[in-house]
């Protein structure tokens, strides 16, 4: 059984710290890997792809990946109490079968 | 409209009922997918398709049945359903195998 393991949280940061979400997968062959954002009662939302190994920054996130372990992480720089919410982590494990983790929820506290 | 729009937004239905969810995708995308996301539960893959045929059946009970008529649309239509099979039901699209966009959901709540 493929997976993808998070820490469910809640991870609680003060406001303009920088979080830290972590993710773990199981199947070695995976190549593609997404973060979404999943506020309370909403869909989930494209944060971020990466598919190669090292870090892809985009505005306040960064993500970093490492095939070699097996892991796949978020940074938000200048956390806000806007960024509260569920993160999901995803990774293409064959073709067209999206592993989602359980998620963690982020607390920004103001 | 853009995106991925999904109606109703929210279904209540009794155990006997049938009713169908429908998704539509205006990004021009090849594959559509339905999930369920239950509390405390990863989203579950349902069932893909990529230019309308049928890729992925992830042994889902039969009460569920799905239908693409084209890469845009697709529908779940919904019979004999059980009080578990009460979650968010979200379909998405894709280009290939890169990034999924979701739509806004349809919560279903089974009596």
């Amino acid at each position: 059984q493929k997976e993808v393991e998070q820490n469910s949280g809640p991870l609680s940061v003060p406001e303009g710290a920088i979080a830290s979400l972590n993710c773990t997968y199981s199947d070695r062959v995976s190549q593609s890997f997404f973060w979404y954002r999943q506020y309370s009662g909403k869909s989930p939302e494209l944060i971020m792809s990466i598919y190669s190994n090292g870090d892809k920054e985009d505005g306040r996130f960064t993500a970093q990946l490492n095939k070699a372990s097996q892991y796949v992480s978020l940074l938000i720089r200048d956390s806000q109490p806007s960024d509260s919410a569920t993160y999901l982590c995803a990774v293409l494990s064959g073709t067209y079968k999206y592993i989602f983790g359980t998620g963690t929820r982020l607390k920004v506290l103001a | 409209e853009t995106g991925v729009t999904q109606t109703p937004r929210h279904l209540v239905m009794g155990m006997t009922n049938k009713k169908s969810l429908k998704c539509e995708q205006h990004l021009g995308h090849n594959a559509m997918y339905w999930y369920k996301q239950s509390a405390k539960k990863p989203l579950e893959l349902m069932f893909v398709y990529n230019f309308k045929e049928q890729t992925e059946n992830n042994s889902v009970p039969s009460r569920f049945s799905p239908e693409c008529p084209n890469s845009s649309h697709l529908f779940l239509h919904l019979h004999t359903l059980q009080p578990e099979d009460s979650a968010l039901y979200l379909c998405a699209s894709s280009q290939g195998t890169r990034e999924q966009f979701f739509g806004p959901g349809t919560r279903l709540t089974v009596l």
